[in-house]
Order: structure tokens, then C-alpha cells, then sequence
């Protein structure tokens, strides 16, 4: 399996709603990522975890809050977003946190706040 | 800390042989990656250069300059298909993968 899922493709949600966006990799990688992209923008990172240990916050507001239930599993809860946080956002995994590892995408999940 | 360049768009014709450049400045380098990213898609990894050179992969070839900061990309015998984003990135120290802005390339008839 040399995929990233994530889960929901698309999401709808009003600024006092609470969801969660999930992704999920059975690659053995022990590096999982989130980004955040806006159109004809390259992706942002946001959150990177290593070992299942958050390594990397990219000072994101705090209504965005990454878990890592174990090392196939990453998710992204949300709460109290704003139309402005309306972007694609794509999880990735690497065999590790280090620089020459290639990272592998998900198809992202396509959040639009109302 | 980290700068990457690189066109915003480019045009080509199907069949021909196109060019991306990206010039990158950052502290300690870690290779160089190129994505390739369709509309609404996820990127997807094409090279990775360390060494100077030119590695050629099937119809795409990177290639580095470290001492110039330079890299390119070389897409032969352009399909339609390869209309996409193409990113350059360069990781930090810290493992942090940077992007460049893009280069949008429209491949017409």
C-alpha cells in the first residue's frame, strides 16, 4: 500500500460547527504532516509529527488542533473556523523527519467555512 | 533562512521540450525536490537531486547547480497531460520542506 487516504473529500461547515478531517497511511513512515493550500498558492505547512510526537507547529491559530492517535492515523479537528480558513488541506507522510526523504500526498480534503 | 524562485507560468506546444528553472538560497542544503501538482490533485513526487548533475528520468530530468543555487527541470516531448503546477522545494534544516511559488505550465496543441 503506497497511498495516503484522507477522509472527508469535501466538507462544509459553518463557523460554530466542530469536525474533523483524517488521514491515514500503512507505509510504515513515521513522519505525518498537515498542509494547508490556497488556490494557486503552494501548500503551507501547518503541523508535522515524528514518532507520534508533535515536532513542528507552524504557530497555527488554535482552532486547528492536529492528533496522532498512533503512527497510521493523523488528525485535524476543527473548531470555530472562519471563511478565510476555506483552503485544501492535504495531509503527507515520510519515512522520517529529515530533509532527503520524499514525501507522499494525499488527495486532500476540500474545507469551504460558510 | 530560505528563498525559492521560480517562474509563475510558462506556455509550451505539444511534443516540444520545455524548461523550468528555480534558484533557491538557504542555509546548509538537503537536496532538491520537483513536484508535480494537477489542478484539485495532491502533488506528486517526480525528482530528487543532491549532486550536481543531470538526472534523467523517462521523459523529465533534473538537474542541480549547487555552487549557482540553481536548478532546472526538462520535460521532453510535451503531452497535454503534463499541464499542471510544477514545484521546486528545498527542506531546512529542521526537516521542514520549502516550497517556491509554482510554475503553471499550459501545454497547448
Amino acid at each position: 500500500d503506497t497511498e495516503v487516504t484522507q477522509t472527508p473529500k469535501h466538507l462544509v461547515m459553518g463557523m460554530t460547527n466542530k469536525k474533523s478531517l483524517k488521514c491515514e497511511q500503512h507505509m510504515g513512515h513515521r513522519a505525518m504532516y498537515w498542509y494547508k493550500q490556497k488556490a494557486k498558492k503552494p501548500p503551507e505547512l501547518m503541523f508535522v509529527y515524528s514518532y507520534e510526537k508533535l515536532s513542528i507547529n507552524e504557530s497555527v491559530p488554535s482552532r486547528f488542533s492536529p492528533e496522532c492517535p498512533n503512527s497510521s492515523l493523523l488528525n485535524l479537528h476543527l473548531h470555530a473556523l472562519q471563511p478565510e480558513d476555506s483552503a485544501l488541506y492535504l495531509c503527507a507522510s515520510s519515512q522520517a523527519l529529515s530533509g532527503a526523504n520524499v514525501l507522499t500526498f494525499g488527495a486532500g480534503s476540500r474545507l469551504t467555512v460558510l | 533562512g530560505q528563498n525559492i524562485d521560480q517562474p509563475t507560468e510558462m506556455t509550451a506546444t505539444e511534443g516540444a521540450i520545455v524548461q523550468i528553472n528555480c534558484t533557491y538560497q538557504t542555509s546548509g542544503f538537503n537536496g532538491l525536490f520537483w513536484y508535480q501538482q494537477h489542478a484539485g490533485e495532491a502533488p506528486t513526487f517526480l525528482s530528487y537531486n543532491v549532486l550536481d548533475g543531470l538526472e534523467e528520468k523517462g521523459r523529465f530530468s533534473s538537474f542541480l547547480s549547487r555552487s549557482k543555487g540553481y536548478s532546472y527541470l526538462l520535460l521532453k516531448e510535451l503531452q497535454m497531460k503534463d499541464s499542471a503546477s510544477y514545484l521546486c522545494a528545498v527542506p531546512n534544516q529542521g526537516g521542514k520542506l520549502i516550497f517556491g511559488q509554482g510554475t503553471e505550465l499550459s501545454v497547448k496543441p
